[in-house]
């Protein structure tokens, strides 16, 4: 089983749009939480980190499911240059990061 | 503030060559690790540096070796390149306190033909 698991999407919505992404992680242990973005054929840049309040950033809520072992970003009013995929991570022990594979979205005019 | 920098930026080599790929770690972070990231996928983990030892290890082979230097920065040389290894390259830096997240440099991109 892997250790970050999301949904590759891809996720196409028009603009204005609400979307969210869900990712699961197996080690219950994990301390910390993370989304990255990535576009195309450019290296991931850290969105949020995602605490265990749940955690607001303009149009971008995380939310951390600790029992459930999963991880939600919400994006509101979505804008053409949120297209990118968007990367689960989560700091396993010894300082560890784990990636998902990511999960794709295109927003659409 | 700089930011954390890799060369080169691409690289093409045959199978069964050796690679260099270098990191300058952002300034102000002591531990810098390394990730394939193949097409299509997310980063995968090959090992990680602080104070000049190694301190994690993903699932890779001991062809993929790497070093940190006492100013941070860090090598990852792959040894007998296999055309599996064509991938995107990245660097991450971060300081050792926890939480602490990482910090990517562009990246090599590497084909092995």
């Amino acid at each position: 089983r892997k250790e970050v698991e999301q949904d590759p999407g891809p996720f196409n919505v028009p603009e204005g749009a609400t979307v969210a992404f869900n990712c699961t992680y197996s080690n219950s242990a994990s301390q910390s939480f993370f989304w990255y973005r990535q576009d195309c054929r450019k290296e991931p840049k850290l969105l949020m980190s995602v605490y265990s309040s749940g955690n607001e950033d303009g149009r971008f809520t995380a939310q951390l499911n600790r029992a459930s072992q999963y991880i939600s970003l919400l994006i509101r009013d979505s804008k053409l240059s949120d297209s990118a995929t968007y990367l689960c991570v989560v700091m396993g022990n010894f300082n560890k990061f784990y990636f998902g594979s990511g999960t794709k979205l295109n927003v659409k005019p | 503030e700089t930011g954390v920098t890799q060369s080169p930026t691409h690289l093409i080599k045959t199978r069964g060559q050796q690679v260099t790929l270098r990191c300058s770690s952002q300034s102000g972070h002591n531990t810098v690790s390394w990730y394939q990231q193949a097409l299509g996928q997310g980063p995968q983990f090959i090992f990680q540096y602080y104070r000049e030892e190694e301190n994690g290890r993903g699932n890779f082979p001991p062809r993929f070796s790497g070093l940190q230097f006492p100013n941070y920065s860090s090598e990852l040389n792959v040894n007998a390149l296999e055309l599996d290894d064509s991938a995107l390259y990245l660097c991450a830096s971060s300081f050792d306190s926890n939480p602490s997240p990482l910090h990517f440099g562009n990246g090599t991109r590497l084909t092995v033909t």
